[in-house]
This record gives C-alpha cells, structure tokens and sequence, in this order.
C-alpha cells in the first residue's frame, strides 16, 4: 500500500538555524511527491514537489530531493526565518487509486 | 488565494441541526476531496470525486453526505453530528491524477466546524 511517515514534532529551531524534516515514503508504481505548509487558521499551501527520482523541488529556499533508492523526500532550508513557523505535510500521489496520502506533519517553530 | 474557496469559514452548530459545507473551484480540475483535520490526528481523506463520480468513501459515519452536483462544486452536508466531529474541514482538488501524472492537490483554507 501507500502511506507516508514524517518525522514526530514539534520542532523548534533558533532563527538562520538548519532546518531538516525527514520524510520516507511507501508506495506501489512511481508516485509525484510533495512538500505542503499549513500557517495558523489556513489550509495547505504546496511547497515543493518533485516528479521522479533525482529530481529535485525547491521554493522559497526550501529544497527537497526524490531519492527513490531510499525512499525519501527530506525537506531541508538553511537557513529558517520565524516567518517559516508553520506545520509542514509531506504527501505522495497515487495514480492508481486517483488519490494523495499525506504524512502526520511535522510542526515548526522558529523563535527569534 | 489558491484558486479553492470554502464558506463558511466558521460554523458553530447544535447536534440536532443540519448545515451545508460549500467548496467551490474554477481552476479546470476534475477531481475534488473532502479532508477532516483534527488536532493531534492525521490528516484523513473523507471523500473523493472523479468527474463528478464518488469514487472514494472512507467509511465516513452516514451523519455525513457528500454531493458533486458539477466539476466546479462539491457539497457536505451535515446533519446530527457529533461534539467530536468538531474539526477543520478542508476542501482540495486536483486534475484527475490519470490526466496530469504530476498534479498536485490545491486546497481551500477550510471551514472550522464546532459542534456543540
């Protein structure tokens, strides 16, 4: 089947510290993966994405790498912002079952 | 502003009443879902409709009925509910994943639902 597993928050970081969220997948066949962020009282925004492997996603200096040979997808900034405070989704599609499966989010706090 | 907007954005309602979540998309997408968050849960998929088409129901309690009268329109409607189906409703839709591989999900910003 497919599922997705992020690491457990929450996370707090000082500010233009390095930021890592791990993210390993399962799935059967290719899928696309993602980055989404959810900001307080919103709903998800998408990051990044990345479409096959070794491809690699990048906004907003966030950047994340489809390693296909370990099955993972971490999210990584070098240096956080406290405007980047925010909960962050990792989610794959499937295109059998027309469907995404999202990780548990992994929340952010990044104190001045 | 992603192209998917949810109203209300707050709804407080009585177990006994019946309400109506509206999702609304004009981004071309043939796909849209039904997403309940709750605090500390994970994300669970609720529904999924393909061209109009429920294609997905996730053993969600039958206190909940989706409707897709169109591709641009997706409806929950609500009736005796719960005090714990007090979450954030979120609404999302795609292109149909078998149209576009690399599609992603655009959600709107969510009706949070308190039922009292």
């Amino acid at each position: 089947g497919n599922s997705v597993t992020q690491m457990e928050g929450p996370v707090t970081l000082s500010e233009e510290a390095f930021l890592t969220i791990n993210c390993t997948y399962t799935a059967t066949g290719y899928p696309s993966l993602f980055w989404y962020v959810q900001y307080p009282g919103e709903g998800l925004q998408l990051l990044l994405k990345a479409t096959k492997a070794d491809d690699k996603g990048s906004n907003k200096g966030f950047e994340a790498t489809y390693r296909k040979e370990t099955t993972s997808f971490h999210l990584e900034k070098g240096s956080v912002q406290v405007s980047d405070s925010a909960v962050y989704f990792c989610a794959l599609s499937d295109l059998a079952g027309n469907q995404f499966y999202f990780g548990t989010g992994t929340s952010l706090t990044v104190i001045p | 502003e992603t192209g998917v907007t949810q109203t209300p954005r707050h709804l407080v309602m009585g177990m006994t009443n019946k309400k109506s979540l509206k999702c609304e998309q004009h981004l071309g997408h043939n796909a849209m879902y039904w997403y309940k968050q709750s605090a500390k849960k994970p994300l669970e998929l609720m529904f999924v409709y393909n061209f109009k088409e429920q294609t997905e129901n996730n053993s969600v309690p039958s206190r909940f009925s989706p409707e897709c009268p169109n591709s641009s329109h997706l409806f929950l409607h609500l009736h005796t509910l719960q005090p714990e189906d007090s979450a954030l409703y979120l609404c999302a839709s795609s292109h149909h994943l078998y149209e576009r591989e690399a599609t992603e999900a655009f959600f709107g910003q969510g009706t949070r639902l308190t039922v009292v």
